[in-house]
């Protein structure tokens, strides 16, 4: 089963760009993942799925400034023009041929 | 519109059952998994069980299995989560999501469920 590795904050500040890693464990670089964002009281939103390729597919109503990208076994949430409202956790997450389903711990984003 | 919408806030005592659902609309139950997600106070997301509402079909994670039953009411678009004797470390939000493996395909997220256990 994959292991997805995050960092477990990052902070930057507003109007600025941050760009955020989730690291798929050996024998696992192929994987898409899911990245999620969790609000202070907030269920989770999904955001985009991203591919080994750098292919991304953005959910509805997911604003232009996040975009998503990869490289090797990394796969990246990139945020552009901070807004105080992206301060929020980050989850990236993915699936295995067995659906069986797994977390990264998280990414607490600050925006300061 | 795809929505989730889940059962609400539940009180129980350590030893007692409890059953919480989550309601699938917009999208054709049968065709997607639909998964349970714990979060404890403070802490990260954790998959707990998923289920193939098509087929019935169901994995469940090794920290979860034994400890909870999913299942799925397709007449009525309905997966639920059921515990047959809670403990005070159940204490926690669930939610439930809406998966698919397919990249151009959305997942969704229902508004979860608070469950406290206390004597």
């Amino acid at each position: 089963q994959p292991v997805l590795t995050q960092s477990s904050s990052a902070s930057a500040s507003p109007g600025s760009s941050v760009k955020l890693t989730c690291t798929l464990s050996s024998g696992h670089s192929t994987y898409v993942i899911a990245w999620h964002q969790q609000q202070p009281g907030k269920a989770p939103r999904f955001l985009m799925k991203v591919e080994g390729n750098g292919f991304y597919n953005k959910g509805s109503g997911v604003p232009d400034r996040f975009s998503g990208s990869s490289s090797g076994a990394d796969r990246y949430l990139t945020i552009a023009n901070l807004q105080f409202e992206d301060e929020a956790d980050y989850y990236c997450e993915t699936w295995d041929s067995k659906a069986s389903w797994v977390f990264g711990g998280g990414t607490k984003l600050t925006v300061l | 519109e795809v929505q989730l919408v889940q059962s609400g806030a539940e009180m129980k005592k350590p030893g007692e059952s409890l059953k919480i659902s989550c309601k699938g609309s917009g999208y054709s139950f049968t065709n997607y998994w639909i998964g349970w997600v714990r979060q404890m106070p403070g802490k990260g997301l954790e998959w707990m069980a998923i289920i193939y509402p098509g087929d019935s079909d169901t994995r469940y994670s090794p920290s979860f299995q034994g400890q909870v039953t999913i299942s799925a009411d397709k007449s009525i678009s309905t997966a639920y989560l059921q515990w047959s004797s809670l403990k005070p470390s159940d204490t926690a939000m669930y939610y439930c999501a809406r998966l698919s493996t397919v990249t151009t395909v959305d997942d969704y997220w229902g508004q979860g469920t608070l469950v406290t256990v206390s004597s």
